[in-house]
């Protein structure tokens, strides 16, 4: 079965570094997404993105966050400056022209420390 | 602020019962409606979508949908230990580009 795949599974970092998070959609999907989840809390929307452009973004993506589909396969999250409260669980998700159901990764735990 | 509230729990229900799972959401205007299962550390998955006022069944799974009073529920038939999740319920809202707004999840605990 098709499935949203996120690497890597968990990255640690250093405050005021850069990461960038990987997603592999599943291949005949055309919307993608990008939602975190601090813990213990609930899964908030970051950015949503067709056609090589973001649709959607909330206020918690801000200047910090940029998302790139640099290929036919890959999406990616960058946070060029990361903090603290930036350390979540960060899901990918995408879905077909037709639906609306979204399917997501196993999601890439971010500790900044 | 558009909200999709529901009950944090626990929800503890014996082995063999059945669940139910509410869900109330600010939108009328709203069209789609899904029920997540999450294990601990784990990513959303997919249960049950719905669309349209009334039932929905897929295996021991029923998903009820009441536009009027704005309420989404999930009812889970013989319950197992397995099933023992936090169940997340999400709403596109109208003119949002397809983005999933999440309640904070009921966690729901079947026992022995």
């Amino acid at each position: 079965e098709p499935e949203v795949t996120q690497t890597p599974s968990h990255q640690v970092t250093q405050m005021g570094q850069e990461v960038i998070l990987r997603c592999v959609p599943i291949s005949n999907h055309l919307y993608f997404y990008w939602y975190r989840q601090i813990l213990g809390q609930k899964v908030e929307f970051l950015v949503s993105f067709y056609n090589n452009e973001i649709s959607e973004k909330s206020e918690i993506f801000d200047d910090q966050f940029s998302v790139e589909r640099p290929d036919g396969s890959n999406f990616t999250l960058k946070i060029r400056s990361t903090k603290l409260e930036d350390s979540a669980m960060y899901f990918c998700a995408s879905r077909d022209r037709g639906g609306t159901e979204a399917f997501f990764g196993q999601g890439t735990r971010l500790t900044v420390v | 602020q558009k909200e999709v509230e529901q009950n944090s729990g626990p929800l503890s229900v014996p082995e063999g019962a059945i669940a139910s799972l509410n869900c109330t959401y600010s939108d009328r205007g709203s069209q789609s409606f899904f029920w997540y299962r999450q294990y601990s550390g784990k990513s959303p998955e997919l249960i049950m979508s719905i669309y349209s006022n009334g039932d929905k069944e897929d295996g021991r799974f029923t998903a009820q949908l009441n536009k009027a009073s704005q309420y989404v529920s999930l009812l889970i038939r013989d319950s197992q230990p397995s099933d023992s999740a936090t169940y997340l319920c999400a709403v596109i809202y109208t003119g949002t580009a397809s983005k999933l707004t999440f309640g904070t999840g009921t966690r729901l605990q079947v026992t022995l």
